[in-house]
């Protein structure tokens, strides 16, 4: 079946620890993005990639980095400088960047101890 | 840059009654515009789009959407609400640009 897998589905860290995210497709999509899912304040854009090796800022990339490397994969590390990282973080990806729905992984909810 | 507005953050509603959770996008040449839904802890599931053609969209589970050029709205519809429905429902937009805009989402609460 085709999709988006993200992983862990829960993750735990200490304050002022690096953690990565995972999330692969196999859709053959261009386009991948990270989302923030903060209650009340609907989904931030973090980081969007439209074609491997190549990422651009979203809203809120500080204390965030991604990769590109391959095509089905778009990590994303929540490092230290983030001063708020305990939220719910959502993978997605589409065909191209300029047109068509964003298809969406289950989510990693990311909890700082 | 394009914004959403979701009028309303909460909408109750007993169950097999209609429902309107309303959507206002900030104006533009041409775009292309979606609904979302989302169960608790899950990620974002396509209810319907809107790219071109007839401004009344068809989607899954019963819902539809009319796309209005002039008041710059997609409001989404379902005429009877099932206890299932219950989740959290997000507008977006997106134009030629890179970028989709999220509303800040609509909690649909459907009440036995």
């Amino acid at each position: 079946d085709g999709g988006i897998t993200q992983s862990p589905k829960y993750l735990f860290r200490k304050e002022g620890q690096n953690v990565t995210l995972s999330c692969e497709q196999n859709l053959n999509h261009d386009a991948m993005y990270w989302y923030r899912q903060d209650p009340g304040q609907g989904l931030r854009l973090i980081y969007y990639s439209q074609i491997v090796n190549d990422f651009q800022k979203g809203d809120i990339a500080e204390g965030y980095s991604v990769s590109r490397e391959k095509k089905e994969s778009f990590p994303l590390t929540v490092t230290s400088a983030q001063k708020n990282p305990t939220a719910f973080y959502l993978c997605a990806s589409s065909i191209d960047a300029h047109k068509g729905e964003q298809f969406f992984g289950p989510g990693t909810r990311l909890t700082v101890l | 840059a394009q914004s959403v507005t979701q009028l309303d953050s909460q909408v109750p509603v007993f169950e097999e009654a209609p429902v309107e959770l309303r959507c206002n996008y900030s104006s533009s040449v041409s775009v292309y515009l979606f609904w979302y839904v989302q169960y608790p802890n899950q990620g974002l599931q396509l209810l319907l789009k809107y790219l071109s053609g007839s401004t009344l969209v068809k989607g899954i589970n019963g819902f539809e959407a009319e796309f209005n050029k002039s008041q710059t709205s997609f409001h989404l519809r379902k005429p009877s609400v099932h206890i299932s429905d219950t989740a959290e429902y997000f507008c977006a937009v997106s134009n030629t640009g890179n970028q989709f805009y999220f509303g800040t989402g609509t909690s649909l609460t459907v009440i036995p």
